[in-house]
């Protein structure tokens, strides 16, 4: 079957940085997306990758390995507006988003 | 960036009742829709996926004859929540895709339901 691994919670300090780690055992592989979710609003799209390696967006940053099936999102600077669920997807051969069941990030002053 | 509405934002409805909520991509052609239903605390769940022109395909588990969908052109898909039943409340949430750009996922706002 398909899965997708994530923690449930995890909390960090304003200023910090944490790492959000995001398994997945998929039929198929056509990249790996990662999304913001603030309760109560739709998913915002946040990272897209498809070539193992670190990509590098502002205080975001995302890191895949294909042959680990492993992913995660590191997240700089922390600030209370990060205080979110972070979901992590897998597009499989159809081309069909396979989802984690997210992380809840919070935040402490 | 790729922009996609949905309509109502809210909506509250009495038992038995059916309720329609719009999608639409505002400024693209979405080949593909995806409705999806939220309870709190819990994941994104995909109910069915609409290709422009032809039938949805739903989820196991998911009942066609009960969510209607219908994705009648490249920016408009509508679901349907026939004979409404206050287990059906919901947050529900669309996106929508152009495969010939991009194989990233266009959100809408979300359309939060409450039967009553």
């Amino acid at each position: 079957g398909q899965n997708i691994d994530q923690p449930t919670e995890m909390t960090a300090t304003e200023g910090a940085i944490v790492q959000i780690n995001c398994t997945y055992q998929t039929s198929g592989f056509n990249g790996l997306f990662w999304y913001q979710q603030h309760a109560g609003e739709a998913p915002t799209f946040l990272s897209y990758n498809v070539l193992d390696g670190l990509e590098e967006k502002g205080r975001f940053s995302s890191f895949l390995s294909r042959s680990k099936g492993y992913s995660y999102l590191l997240l700089k600077e922390l600030q209370m507006k990060d205080s979110a669920s972070y979901l992590c997807a897998v597009m499989d051969s159809n081309y069909q988003l396979i989802w984690g069941a997210g992380t809840k990030l919070i935040i402490k002053p | 960036g790729a922009v996609v509405s949905q309509h109502p934002s809210w909506v509250i409805c009495k038992s038995g009742t059916s309720v329609k909520i719009e999608c639409r991509s505002l400024d693209f052609q979405a080949t593909t829709m995806f409705w999806y239903r939220q309870f709190p605390k819990q994941s994104l769940m995909l109910m069915a996926t609409s290709n422009e022109g032809s039938k949805a395909t739903y989820e196991q588990g998911v009942e066609k004859d009960k969510f209607l969908i219908n994705h009648a052109s490249l920016t408009l898909s509508t679901l349907t929540v026939t004979s409404a039943h206050p287990e059906d409340s919901s947050f529900y949430i669309c996106s929508a895709r152009d495969l010939t750009v991009d194989y990233e996922q266009y959100f809408g706002p979300g359309t939060r339901l409450t039967v009553t």
